[in-house]
C-alpha cells in the first residue's frame, strides 16, 4: 500500500530552521516527483515546490525561492523539505504529496497520495 | 501565475442535497484542474483529475466538469462524510489551489 510518513511536529525560534521528512514507501520512489504543499492557521492550501526524485530538478513557488530546499534521499525513499530563516507567518500544516511529474516541464500535476501532515510551530 | 477563483467560501446544506462549488481560472487552461477533499487533521484526499475524471475509489456521486476558464464540482445526494474544505487546482506549471470551499451539513 502507497504510504507517505512525515515525520513529527516541530517547535522552532524565529530565524532558526526546520527540516521535515517525507518517507515513502509501496511504489517506486523514483517514478513520480514529491510535491510540498502548506496550510496556514485559517488558510487554504499553498502548493510550495516540487522536487524530481530522478534526477534532483527542483521547481519553487516564487514565495518560496532562495529560503526552501528540497532534497531526496533515493537509497531510503525519503524527501526532505527544509525552511529558513522561519518567519511567524511560517508557523503551519506542512504536507508532501506524491506528484505525478516525475520530470521537469511537466503539465497536468497531480497529487494522489499525502503524507498526514506536520505541525511546525514558530516562537519568539 | 495562474489564479484561480473558487465560489462561495462556504456553503451549508442538508444531506441528499446536490452542491455546486465553481472554479474560475485567470487564462484558459484547457482541462488541468485536479478537485481534493480536505477534512481538517487528515490529508487532504484527491477527487478528480482532468476536470472531469474520477480518482479510482471516489463515490460516483462526485462529479466534474468544465473545460478552459471554467470549472464545477458537483456533490450529489449529499452525506454527512462529505463535510469538509474542497479545493480546487489548476495542474499548469506552477500549481495553484483556489482559496477553498467550506461544505457544511
Amino acid at each position: 500500500q502507497v504510504q507517505l510518513v512525515q515525520s513529527g511536529a516541530e517547535v522552532r525560534k524565529l530565524g532558526a530552521s526546520v527540516k521535515v521528512s517525507c518517507k515513502t514507501s509501496g511504489y517506486t520512489f523514483t517514478s513520480y516527483g514529491i510535491s510540498w504543499v502548506r496550510q496556514a492557521p485559517g488558510q487554504g492550501l499553498e502548493w510550495m515546490g516540487w522536487i524530481s526524485t530522478y534526477n534532483g530538478d527542483t521547481d519553487y513557488a516564487q514565495k518560496f525561492q532562495g529560503r526552501v530546499a528540497l532534497t531526496t534521499d533515493t537509497s531510503t525513499s525519503t524527501a526532505y523539505m527544509e525552511v529558513r530563516s522561519l518567519k511567524s507567518d511560517d508557523a503551519a500544516l506542512y504536507f508532501c504529496a506524491r506528484d505525478s511529474c516525475a520530470n521537469t516541464n511537466c503539465f497536468g500535476s497531480t497529487f494522489d497520495i499525502w503524507g498526514q501532515g506536520t505541525l511546525v510551530t514558530v516562537s519568539s | 501565475d495562474i489564479q484561480m477563483t473558487q465560489s462561495p467560501s462556504s456553503l451549508s446544506a442538508s444531506v441528499g442535497d446536490r452542491v455546486t462549488i465553481t472554479c474560475r481560472a485567470s487564462q484558459s487552461i484547457g482541462n488541468y484542474v485536479n478537485w481534493y477533499q480536505h477534512i481538517p487533521g487528515k490529508a487532504p484526499k484527491f477527487l478528480i483529475y482532468a476536470a472531469s475524471t474520477l480518482q479510482s475509489g471516489v463515490p460516483p456521486r462526485f462529479g466534474g466538469s468544465g473545460s478552459g476558464t471554467d470549472f464545477t464540482l458537483t456533490i450529489s445526494n449529499l452525506q454527512p462524510e462529505d463535510s469538509a474544505t474542497y479545493y480546487c487546482q489548476q495542474s499548469y506549471t506552477p500549481p495553484r489551489f483556489g482559496q477553498g470551499t467550506k461544505v457544511e451539513i
